[in-house]
């Protein structure tokens, strides 16, 4: 069963135009959201986080958007850079013990590439 | 060093051989984590150290043997492991607390042959 799902294992966007990865979730429990992006031989670096008492959250070129009653979040990312290209995770988070750590599910990711 | 290392990067091993998979963190921080990404797979989470304690553990089979010795290191001890143990195995760290980010070490690339 998984919690944390992104259906769109590629997108392809040309340079300076909208990348926009998509994120779906089940678990109702769930209440903070992650992006982290991948670079090859490189571990996950985390990007931009969303509470779940918000809608949008923006950094810069990067902002995730989040409908809870759909249960699905987005990050988009204008304008694209060449240098976006990576692999995209969405994770997810609920509240646990506050002595435990933090706790995430992954979805599967999604490999952006950006033409020059 | 800075951030969250793993060593060694490149490990090829046989079903019969015993290794060991190492991370240290210079963050500070004070949970630390195991995850396997297979291919075309999510990252799973494998085992979560918290205050040296381990408080998770996903049924992960026993040919796989977490230690932490302190809060900046963490072990991961291999031994008689399957072909399909084939993986990428991240290392991450956080703080305790709800809703820390993870930082994630660059892996360790494992083959079993």
């Amino acid at each position: 069963d998984q919690q944390v799902k992104q259906n769109s294992p590629s997108l392809s966007v040309q340079e300076g135009r909208i990348s926009i990865l998509n994120c779906d979730y089940t678990n109702s429990m769930f209440d903070y959201f992650l992006w982290y992006k991948k670079y090859p031989a490189e571990g996950p670096t985390f990007l931009i986080s969303i509470s779940s008492i918000k809608d949008k959250n923006e950094d810069g070129r990067f902002t995730v958007f989040l409908n809870k009653s759909a249960k699905h979040l987005s990050l988009h990312i204008v304008p694209s850079q060449p240098g976006d290209s990576a692999v995209y995770f969405c994770a997810a988070s609920a509240r646990g013990r506050e002595t435990s750590g933090s706790r995430l599910t992954f979805g599967e990711g999604t490999q952006l590439t950006v033409n020059p | 060093e800075t951030g969250v290392t793993q060593t060694p990067r490149h490990l090829v091993m046989g079903m019969t051989n015993k290794k060991s998979l190492k991370c240290e963190q210079h963050l500070g921080h004070n949970a630390m984590y195991w995850y396997k990404q297979s291919a075309k797979k999510p990252l799973e989470l494998m085992f979560v150290y918290s205050l040296e304690e381990r408080v998770e553990n996903n049924s992960v089979p026993s040919r796989f043997s977490p230690e932490c010795p302190n809060s900046s290191h963490l072990f991961l001890h291999l031994h008689t492991l399957q072909p399909e143990d084939s993986a990428l195995y991240l290392c991450a760290s956080s703080f305790t607390r709800n809703y820390g980010e993870q930082f994630f070490g660059p892996g360790t690339r494992l083959t079993v042959l």
